[in-house]
């Protein structure tokens, strides 16, 4: 089984829906949580950390059940440069840094004109 | 945000030679350097981790011999892809942390390496 899981998409959404992703992990003593995103061809760029009681970043809202261990980003008002692979990424230890990361394949979206 | 800059971009090299490619952390001391491979339309892969000083630990199924790290400073580590073959072509990341506050990691530009 893998240790992050995403629905690879793509998710092809009009510009200014709400769109929803969901990311699941494997790893129960998995401390933190983020949302990644990725351009095309480019490295990946911190989105959100994302907390149990969840947090909202302007028009991204982001929350983690550990319980039943998934993760899910909520983008409202989709613009055009929201295109990109969202990653669902964990780490084992609290803290996003000093351990390697594990990254999901990523969730392809393509806002549309 | 910090900056982690990476050199070459882009490398296309024949079969057999060696690659190295530098990751430098550029306004902060980074006590800790990872690196990551990215297969085309694959998640990346956490390949080693390298603390300033010491040697890099490598991820199970990396080979130390083939992957050279030297983290010889607090802003610089390098990767030596050895003997490169075609399989080895892959988008090649490093990110950088700091014990000083920094708790997250911050990704290079990537190397995109093409071994003919």
């Amino acid at each position: 089984r893998k240790e992050v899981e995403q629905d690879p998409g793509p998710f092809n959404v009009p510009e200014g829906a709400t769109v929803a992703f969901n990311c699941t992990y494997s790893n129960s003593a998995s401390q933190s949580f983020f949302w990644y995103r990725q351009d095309c061809r480019k490295e990946p760029k911190l989105l959100m950390s994302v907390y149990s009681s969840g947090n909202e970043d302007g028009r991204f809202t982001a929350q983690l059940n550990r319980a039943s261990q998934y993760i899910s980003l909520l983008i409202r008002d989709s613009k055009l440069s929201d295109s990109a692979t969202y990653l669902c990424v964990v780490n084992a230890y609290s803290g996003g840094g000093a351990d390697g990361l594990t990254f999901g394949k990523g969730t392809h979206l393509i806002i549309q004109p | 945000g910090a900056v982690v800059s990476q050199h070459p971009s882009r490398v296309i090299c024949k079969s057999g030679t060696s690659v190295k490619i530098e990751c430098r952390s550029l306004d902060f001391q980074a006590t800790t350097m990872f690196w990551y491979r990215q297969f085309p339309k694959q998640s990346l892969m956490l390949m080693a981790t390298s603390n300033e000083g010491s040697k890099a630990t490598y991820e199970q199924g990396v080979e130390k011999d083939k992957f050279l790290i030297n983290h010889a400073s607090l802003t610089l580590s390098t990767l030596t892809v050895t003997s490169a073959h075609p399989e080895d072509s892959s988008f090649y990341i490093c990110s950088a942390w700091s014990s000083g506050g920094l708790d997250t990691q911050y990704f290079g530009p990537g190397t995109r390496l093409t071994v003919l």
